[in-house]
């Protein structure tokens, strides 16, 4: 299957800071990407759909500003979370999808700590 | 939007039994329903998905049913092993929404050895 990779795995950064997390699709084109954050023991909550070379389109609740998303070529989407606060921190998850096709695959996650 | 229910919750088996997992959604639209798998930590992997042109499908222990009437679909894993314990998660796509996943809340599966 297709293969999503994701950096870092694991990041800890105080309150205030930005924090960029890369999701690169290795083998596959990925036209879409998706971001999604899912907290301890709960579902994957989609955060945004972003199409290569356009903007982001953001779920009801997210907010752009914070959450920055640059889908600049086929293989890599990039989430910035600026002025994180404790509450932002959440496992990060990314998925790519190829042109029409409705098969998602998922990068390993970004582990998120906020002191 | 779209939504999705997942029952139960939690799942404890022992091994050797079946377990059934169902989920419902709300929106006729949705025609792409996948299963994942996930581990703690680790990233959700795909394990069996159906469309909505197709009432079953079968994959080695692994089974999915439609009933787009009803809404619901459902996921059976016959001859669980320990190594099945994990969170299983539901989903509906809308392909007309951007082929956008509105997932379930997840159903955590423990085997029992």
């Amino acid at each position: 299957g297709a293969v999503v990779s994701q950096h870092p795995s694991r990041v800890i950064c105080k309150s205030g800071t930005s924090v960029k997390i890369e999701c690169r699709s290795l083998d596959f084109q990925a036209t879409t990407m998706f971001w999604y954050r899912q907290f301890p023991k709960k579902s994957l909550m989609l955060m945004a759909t972003s199409n290569e070379g356009s903007k982001a389109t953001y779920e009801q609740g997210v907010e752009k500003d914070k959450f920055l998303i640059n889908h600049a070529s086929l293989t890599l989407s990039t989430l910035t979370v600026t002025s994180a606060h404790p509450e932002d921190s959440s496992f990060y998850i990314c998925s790519g999808t190829s042109g029409s096709l409705d098969t998602q695959y998922f990068g390993p996650g970004t582990r998120l700590t906020v002191l | 939007g779209e939504n999705v229910e997942q029952h139960p919750s939690t799942l404890s088996v022992q091994e050797g039994d079946s377990a059934v997992i169902k989920c419902t959604y709300s929106d006729s639209a949705s025609n792409y329903f996948p299963w994942y798998k996930q581990e703690l930590g680790k990233r959700p992997q795909l394990i069996i998905d159906i469309r909505s042109n197709v009432g079953e499908k079968k994959d080695q222990r692994i089974a999915v049913t439609l009933n787009k009437t009803a809404k619901h679909f459902s996921l059976h894993i016959t001859e669980t092993q320990p190594e099945d314990s994990a969170v299983y998660f539901c989903a509906a796509m809308m392909g007309a929404a951007g082929n956008k996943l509105t997932f379930g809340g997840g159903t955590r599966v423990l085997v029992k050895p």
